[in-house]
């Protein structure tokens, strides 16, 4: 079974631009998360979609957005790049909601803020 | 709000020797749920082992067990046997009502042969 795929899996922007990062959970996994992963601030939770809605959001502003299509891969979308956003981007997948279902991790995208 | 800490940020120890990671946590929930998570240079977070609060026997995974002492919100991890593939940061989390996991900063295991 193909674990989670996270595509790409380097990204280099310029501050004012946005990006788009993609996860692909393990087939059969409904629930997909993401958390940013800083030297400074650690693992941060971000959103979790469930059925294609967003069912959990971190404290992250606005210009993080995420969501999920019927085939249950995840796109995030940050705008108007700051150079903090620079870190490595981690999704995670789970059969479903419940707290039983552990999370299973992708490889992560590091995005590099120049 | 619930809280993970790891007091240790690096930790070494010698191949096939015993190692514990420290983990507290403070939370006013009676449901949920503990984790330890391996992250090696590859990146990719792995599951070492979990443990669930309503359950007093401790969680073993072959040479991973953790000693899960509820009342004083502590969950330290040892490792037996230790191997060189062992090298990496651990992680502990917390997964309660919040649906979401909340991280400790991570201990470094270094394994020196």
């Amino acid at each position: 079974k193909a674990g989670v795929t996270q595509t790409p899996r380097y990204l280099i922007k310029t501050r004012g631009q946005q990006v788009t990062l993609s996860c692909s959970p393990i087939s059969g996994h409904r629930s997909v998360s993401w958390y940013q992963q800083t030297p400074g601030q650690g693992l941060q939770f971000l959103f979790e979609y469930f059925s294609e809605t967003q069912r959990n959001k971190g404290n992250f502003p606005g210009r993080f957005s995420g969501r999920q299509f019927s085939n249950s891969r995840s796109e995030m979308n940050v705008s108007t790049l700051e150079l903090g956003d620079s870190a490595l981007y981690l999704c995670a997948s789970s059969v479903g909601t419940d707290h039983n279902q552990p999370q299973h991790f992708g490889d992560g995208t590091r995005l590099s803020i120049l | 709000a619930q809280t993970v800490t790891q007091s240790q940020p690096e930790m070494s120890v010698q191949e096939a020797e015993t190692v514990t990671l420290s983990c507290t946590y403070d939370t006013s929930e009676s449901d949920y749920y503990l984790f330890w998570y391996k992250q090696p240079p590859s990146r990719q977070m792995i599951l070492v082992i979990r443990q669930e609060a309503y359950k007093q026997q401790n969680a073993t995974e072959n040479r991973f067990s953790v000693n899960f002492q509820k009342a004083a919100k502590s969950f330290s991890l040892k490792i037996s046997d230790s191997q060189l593939g062992d090298a990496a940061m651990y992680f502990c989390a917390y997964y309660g009502k919040t649906d979401k996991l909340i991280f400790g900063t991570g201990t470094r295991l270094q394994v020196f042969p």
